[in-house]
């Protein structure tokens, strides 16, 4: 079957480093999404992946492994303004998007 | 660019009504938009995928009679909400993705219904 997983829940603090991690099992792999949702609102895209490697793009990082089935996001320098869920999700073999659950964030002062 | 809109943002309507949702993308042409719904603290949960011009590929689960999906053009789908009951409150979000399949996903803003 088609899996995401990723944590439920982390807290972090205000100007700390976050890395959300992800795994997926998938039928076939077309690249791997993370999107941000505030509560309340819809979702809106922060970074693709397909090929390994570290993607950079300012606070935010992601990472893919495609052979270990991995990704990460990382978020630099925290604002309290990164307190949102972070939804993983794979492009499977026909390009449909597997979600995870998403990983609620929390950021303390 | 890839901005995607939804009306209404906001419906409250009275059970066994029907209520219409627009999902528009407004600077690009979307071969298939995505309709989702999403129950307060749970994940996304696909309902449909729809095709210009084509009829919607449904999830298991989802009645295609309830819901009623158009794609009458590149840039417009609807999602109707027939007799709506109570167990339908959700908040609906659209999503549009360019030609080519591995394009991303751009969300509209949703639409949250009540039904009462």
């Amino acid at each position: 079957g088609q899996n995401i997983d990723q944590p439920t829940e982390m807290t972090a603090t205000e100007g700390a480093i976050v890395q959300i991690n992800c795994t997926y099992q998938t039928s076939g792999f077309n690249g791997l999404f993370w999107y941000q949702q505030h509560a309340g609102e819809a979702p809106t895209f922060l970074s693709y992946n397909v090929l390994d490697g570290l993607e950079e793009k300012g606070r935010f990082s992601s990472f893919l492994s495609r052979s270990k089935g991995y990704s990460y996001l990382l978020l630099k320098e925290l604002q309290m303004k990164d307190s949102a869920s972070y939804l993983c999700a794979a492009s499977d073999s026909n390009y449909q998007l597997i979600w995870g659950a998403g990983t609620k964030l929390i950021i303390k002062p | 660019g890839a901005v995607v809109s939804q009306h209404p943002s906001w419906v409250i309507c009275k059970s066994g009504t029907s209520v219409k949702i627009e999902c528009r993308s407004l600077d690009f042409q979307a071969t298939t938009m995505f309709w989702y719904r999403q129950f307060p603290k749970q994940s996304l949960m696909l309902m449909a995928t729809s095709n210009e011009g084509s009829k919607a590929t449904y999830e298991q689960g989802v009645e295609k009679d309830k819901f009623l999906i158009n794609h009458a053009s590149l840039t417009l789908s609807t999602l109707t909400v027939t007799s709506a009951h109570p167990e339908d409150s959700s908040f609906y979000i659209c999503s549009a993705r360019l030609a080519g399949g591995r394009e991303t996903q751009y969300f509209g803003p949703g639409t949250r219904l009540l039904v009462l």
